[in-house]
């Protein structure tokens, strides 16, 4: 079993849509919640990073993190074609000095007009 | 743009032969990260460097291995290539070790081989 669960997609949606991203872990130890965007040829970028229960907002992004399920949803409100992309959860843990940063296998999304 | 500079960005070599990628970090950042990214296993963490000493490996092979420069740039050498060595490779940097540091990547560079 990986340590970290996402469904590669694809997912196609209309602009304006509602997208919910979501991703399950193993380990009850990841301390750190992040998602990457990544555009096609480029490295991936953070976008929302998080470390405790609850949700946090920036924007259109709403990073939400269920730890007692083991769960983490990123939902777009009014998607937009520029939001095309493939989008990373990752989970860190902070061991022995060191951070080991796990990254879910991306879901692609895709945004049309 | 990050301000993390790979180079090159795209290598096409021959099994059985040595590559080398280099890394540039964002100025200021300490530490220097690989990873590997291929179309079946997704991003994979190769090994890290903070100022100079190696601080954690992952899942890389042992014909593989980096090292990171007192100018703080890293390269990653690659050898007696495989065809399934073939992927994406991507360098990330951070200021310091912490957790909540975020990782900034380079573009990568892309490897074929053939």
């Amino acid at each position: 079993q990986k340590e970290v669960e996402q469904d590669p997609g694809p997912l196609s949606v209309p602009e304006g849509a509602i997208v919910s991203l979501n991703c399950t872990y193993s380990n009850s130890a990841f301390q750190y919640f992040m998602w990457y965007r990544q555009y096609s040829r480029k490295g991936p970028e953070l976008l929302m990073y998080t470390y405790s229960s609850g949700n946090k907002e920036d924007g259109r992004f709403t990073a939400q993190v269920d730890k007692s399920s083991k769960y983490i949803s990123l939902f777009i409100r009014d998607s937009q074609p520029s939001d095309s992309a493939t989008y990373l959860c990752a989970m860190n843990l902070f061991s022995g000095g060191y951070n080991k940063l796990i990254f879910g296998a991306g879901t692609r999304l895709a945004v049309h007009p | 743009d990050s301000g993390v500079t790979q180079t090159p960005k795209h290598l096409i070599t021959a099994t059985g032969q040595r590559v080398t990628l280099r890394c540039s970090p964002r100025s200021g950042d300490l530490s220097v990260y690989w990873y590997q990214q291929s179309l079946d296993q997704g991003l994979q963490f190769l090994i890290q460097y903070y100022n100079g000493e190696e601080r954690a490996k992952g899942n890389i092979l042992e014909r593989f291995s980096a090292q990171q420069f007192p100018d703080l740039h890293s390269e990653l050498n690659l050898s007696s290539l495989e065809l399934g060595d073939s992927a994406l490779y991507f360098c990330a940097s951070s200021v310091n070790l912490g957790p909540r540091e975020p990782l900034h990547f380079g573009n990568g560079t892309r490897l074929t081989v053939t």
